[in-house]
């Protein structure tokens, strides 16, 4: 079975362009859930989607959103890119919303920001 | 908010040998989950091994164990005879078991992994 997959595996955009992520879970996975890692550090958490609904947000600002598909597959946008945003962004997916759900992890999308 | 402390930016064993990574986090929950994930350089993070906050007996994954001490607020993780594949970044995470949390993790600053042969 196909794990979490992740496009692109790398991007490169410019300050203020938009960029747009995406995530198809596990197959019969209904929750995903984005992080960003920046070089260094452990992951944040951004989103949580369940059933097409965002059931968590992390601090961040309103610049990132997300949305899940009747697939269950996710995108994450970012608009008016900063220098700050380059980072590996993680897709998780879960079967379902509480935490006794194992989470899988994709091999993240690499997106530097110039 | 929860949050989670690695002490040890970077760690060394020799192969064969053993080494304990070290974790400690922060909450006022009583009902939990703790991880600890290996990312090698192919980014890939993989779960290595999980603890549940109710049970007192630590876990154990073949070569790797946990010491989980509940009121120290403490997760190490063992790993016995130590692999050059073990070579990696290691990230504690915690996850609250309440339902509005969902299943977000919170993750540790990470402990990167040297196996010397």
């Amino acid at each position: 079975d196909a794990g979490v997959t992740q496009s692109p595996t790398h991007l490169i955009k410019t300050r203020g362009q938009h960029v747009t992520l995406r995530c198809s879970p596990i197959s019969g996975h209904k929750s995903v859930s984005w992080y960003q890692q920046v070089l260094g550090q452990g992951p944040q958490f951004i989103f949580q989607y369940y059933e097409k609904e965002e059931r968590g947000r992390g601090n961040f600002p309103d610049r990132f959103s997300a949305r899940q598909f009747p697939n269950y597959s996710s995108e994450l946008n970012v608009n008016a890119l900063l220098l700050g945003d380059s980072a590996l962004y993680l897709c998780a997916s879960s079967s379902g919303l509480i935490s006794s759900y194992e989470q899988y992890f994709g091999p993240g999308t690499r997106l530097t920001v110039t | 908010a929860q949050t989670v402390t690695q002490s040890q930016p970077e760690m060394s064993v020799q192969e064969a040998e053993t080494v304990t990574l070290s974790c400690t986090y922060d909450t006022s929950e009583s009902d939990y989950y703790l991880f600890w994930y290996k990312q090698p350089p192919s980014r890939q993070m993989i779960l290595v091994i999980r603890q549940e906050a109710y049970k007192q007996q630590n876990a154990t994954e073949n070569r790797f164990s946990v010491n989980f001490q509940k009121a120290a607020k403490s997760f190490s993780l063992k790993i016995s005879d130590s692999q050059l594949g073990d070579a990696a970044m290691y990230f504690c995470a915690y996850r609250s078991n309440w339902e509005t949390s969902g299943s977000r993790l919170t993750f540790g600053e990470g402990t990167q992994l040297t196996v010397n042969p």
